[in-house]
């Protein structure tokens, strides 16, 4: 069972260029959400889907698109990336119901913007 | 205001002790849950224990536990007998009825040996 899948792990990207953040999970899991990590910030919310077609803002939108076309796939696009964008970034899935929702992580992708 | 606050940015503690990491955090919504993970140098987010706000009996995980304060709003993780291998990043989170999850900053603990 592979989980939650994040791809590429690491990347460097020039200033303006754009780039796509994959994200899959296998757990058939309704909910997915990308964070950023930043020293001393702790995770932020980007955006979050809770099933195939629907997605909405998280605490720092900006600069940041998302699609939700099937329930196992969950990308994440830059589409000017900018120095401040430089980061580690996790995608996370749960199933909402009643009980332990907890949050599966992807293995994060260390991004730098130049 | 924070959602979660998370007011020790580093923590040491001796081998074999217990150590408390505190959270506090803020909703009016009263159906939430509160989660604690782990981060190790490595990076990845290991899920340690959750605690409903309906639960009435603080939860328990192995050597994890969760100190559950309703009223203050507080959710504090207590290590016991802490391991050389506990030395990480550890974060608070809570969930919301509208399924956000919402992080604190962390608190950075090392153990001693």
């Amino acid at each position: 069972n592979a989980g939650v899948t994040q791809t590429p792990k690491f990347q460097v990207l020039k200033t303006g260029q754009s780039m796509t953040l994959q994200c899959a999970q296998d757990m058939n899991h309704e909910y997915m959400s990308w964070y950023r990590q930043d020293p001393g910030m702790g995770l932020r919310l980007i955006h979050y889907s809770v099933g195939a077609g629907i997605t909405d803002q998280g605490e720092v939108p900006n600069g940041y698109n998302v699609s939700r076309s099937t329930t196992e796939d969950f990308p994440l696009r830059l589409l000017s990336a900018a120095p401040s964008q430089t980061s580690v970034y996790f995608c996370a899935s749960s199933s909402p119901g009643q009980g332990n929702e907890k949050l599966f992580f992807g293995s994060g992708t260390q991004l730098s913007v130049l | 205001a924070q959602k979660i606050t998370q007011t020790q940015p580093g923590m040491f503690v001796q081998e074999k002790e217990a150590v408390t990491l505190d959270c506090t955090y803020d909703t009016s919504d009263p159906s939430y849950g509160l989660f604690w993970y782990k981060q190790p140098s490595s990076g990845e987010m290991i899920f340690l224990i959750y605690q409903g706000s309906y639960d009435q009996q603080n939860a328990t995980e192995g050597r994890y536990s969760l100190n559950f304060q309703k009223a203050r709003k507080s959710a504090n993780l207590v290590i016991s007998a802490s391991q050389l291998g506990d030395s990480a990043m550890y974060f608070c989170a809570m969930r919301e009825s509208r399924n956000q999850f919402y992080f604190g900053t962390g608190t950075s603990l090392t153990v001693i040996p």
